[in-house]
């Protein structure tokens, strides 16, 4: 079985400073990870997603995030942060297909960046 | 495109009612996901449709039935439906690959609220 762990359920920070949205996970075997962001009243939307390769990912809207294997870990950073990024944000993850998963996303508790002025 | 459509936007229905919710793909996904969410609260699964056959019933009550007619359509009956199920329903698909990943994507959402 997977879990995820998000450590901050609420970020506030100021308009134009960097933000950082960690997430750790714990999983016996190989897993993909992702960032959905949740807009208020809206779906889920696909940020980004980490398969395999590179350890640093890039992702729409200024996003990336890092996979750390040997912290578990998956944070979402962005260098500069605007009004319009103040939403929820949830990192899951999913076993790989070769361990005979993919159909099961396992859900963090979600992180409320608030982005001021 | 990358889009999943849901109607309707919103649903009031009293505990008697039948109604249902759609959802719509053609990105050609061959999964098809409904969820249930409620507020400052993570998706949870409820359904998962893997090439049009139930592949997936996470111990959901009798009250909510899935159908997929085909493999672009998703439909979730509703009847007899309690108070506590009022929250956010949303369909998401993804992919059947055999290599890489099922990466969902999600509709917008109905919000639903019982009455």
């Amino acid at each position: 079985a997977q879990s995820v762990t998000q450590l901050d359920s609420q970020v506030p920070v100021f308009e134009e400073a960097p933000v950082e949205l960690r997430c750790n996970y714990s999983s016996s075997v190989s897993v993909y990870l992702f960032w959905y962001v949740q807009y208020p009243n809206q779906g889920l939307q696909l940020l980004l997603k980490y398969l395999s390769g590179s350890t640093l990912v890039k992702g729409i809207n200024g996003f990336e995030a890092e996979f750390n294997k040997s912290q578990t870990s998956f944070h979402l950073r962005k260098p500069s942060v605007h009004i319009s990024d103040t939403a929820e944000y949830f990192c899951a993850v999913t076993p790989d297909i070769l361990t005979g998963g993919g159909n099961k996303l396992t859900f963090g508790t979600g992180t409320q960046l608030k982005v001021e002025l | 495109d990358t889009e999943v459509t849901q109607t309707p936007k919103h649903l009031v229905m009293g505990m008697t009612n039948k109604k249902s919710l759609k959802c719509e793909q053609h990105m050609g996904h061959r999964a098809m996901y409904w969820y249930k969410q409620k507020a400052k609260k993570p998706p949870e699964l409820m359904f998962v449709y893997s090439y049009e056959k139930l592949s997936i019933n996470e111990s959901v009550p009798s009250r909510f039935s899935p159908e997929c007619p085909n493999s672009s359509l998703l439909n979730l009956h509703l009847h007899a439906l309690q108070p506590e199920d009022s929250a956010l329903y949303l369909c998401a698909s993804s992919p059947q690959r055999t290599s890489g990943s099922h990466e969902q994507y999600f509709g917008p959402g109905t919000r639903l609220t019982v009455t």
